[in-house]
């Protein structure tokens, strides 16, 4: 177990709809990373925060966006669902800003109906 | 084309063979490689992380790179039932803003038959 962990596990939406995802980091770490990995692909990476700031972006839309807390924890905000935002919704925590330190969690698996 | 191509498989096998598993990729400011499993409604997990060109062996598992052909491989010895999952490549790279992201292949999905 990595100590990362994602809530929910499960989530059905309909179009147009705005969904929260939750994940909570290993204490220490200042630096989580969500990725979005669509039924037989890898993940692709969505953005970055370290230290409650956004400090890298991947090629999404506006409509996706974050926060990272104090406590550890973090949030992925996607309004306007669309089908297409059909995934699992991994999120990664590591103590500093290099990639070969991150912890994935288990994921959130979002249906957009 | 693609930063990262992998064969996607599926990829079947019999407990105890050898197995391959490959990636390429065309941005030459990639500098560090790493190889992730991933089992069935989990999330990814590290196994190999290299970041010269040459060999790196951990156990039934040895990782190789070839920075001038831009290819890597992931070698399994004596495979398991229990190595079935899906194995990503990944190599760190930069996204907007400067900050290190990992890009992923597409996975190849993995059986080890007893």
């Amino acid at each position: 177990e990595t100590g990362v962990t994602q809530s929910p596990t499960h989530l059905i939406k309909t179009r147009g709809q705005q969904v929260t995802l939750r994940c909570s980091s290993q204490s220490g770490h200042n630096t989580v990373s969500w990725y979005q990995q669509a039924l037989g692909q890898g993940p692709q990476f969505i953005f970055q925060y370290y230290r409650e700031e956004e400090n890298g972006r991947g090629n999404f839309p506006p409509r996706f966006s974050g926060l990272q807390f104090p406590n550890y924890s973090s949030e992925l905000n996607v309004n306007a669902l669309e089908l297409d935002d059909s995934a699992l919704y991994l999120c990664a925590s590591s103590p500093g800003l290099g990639t070969d330190t991150q912890y994935f969690g288990p994921g959130t698996r979002l249906t957009v109906l | 084309q693609k930063e990262v191509e992998q064969d996607p498989g599926p990829l079947s096998v019999p407990e105890g063979a050898i197995v391959s598993l490959n990636c390429t990729y065309s941005n030459s400011a990639f500098q560090y490689f790493m190889w992730y499993r991933q089992y069935s409604r989990k999330g990814p997990e590290l196994l190999m992380y290299t970041y010269s060109s040459g060999n790196k062996e951990d156990g039934r598992f040895t990782a190789q790179v070839d920075k001038s052909s831009k290819y890597i491989s992931l070698f399994i010895r004596d495979s398991q039932p229990s190595d079935s999952a899906t194995y990503l490549c990944a190599m760190s790279g930069y996204s907007q803003g400067g900050s290190e992201k990992l890009v992923f292949g597409k996975g190849t999905k993995l059986t080890v038959n007893p």
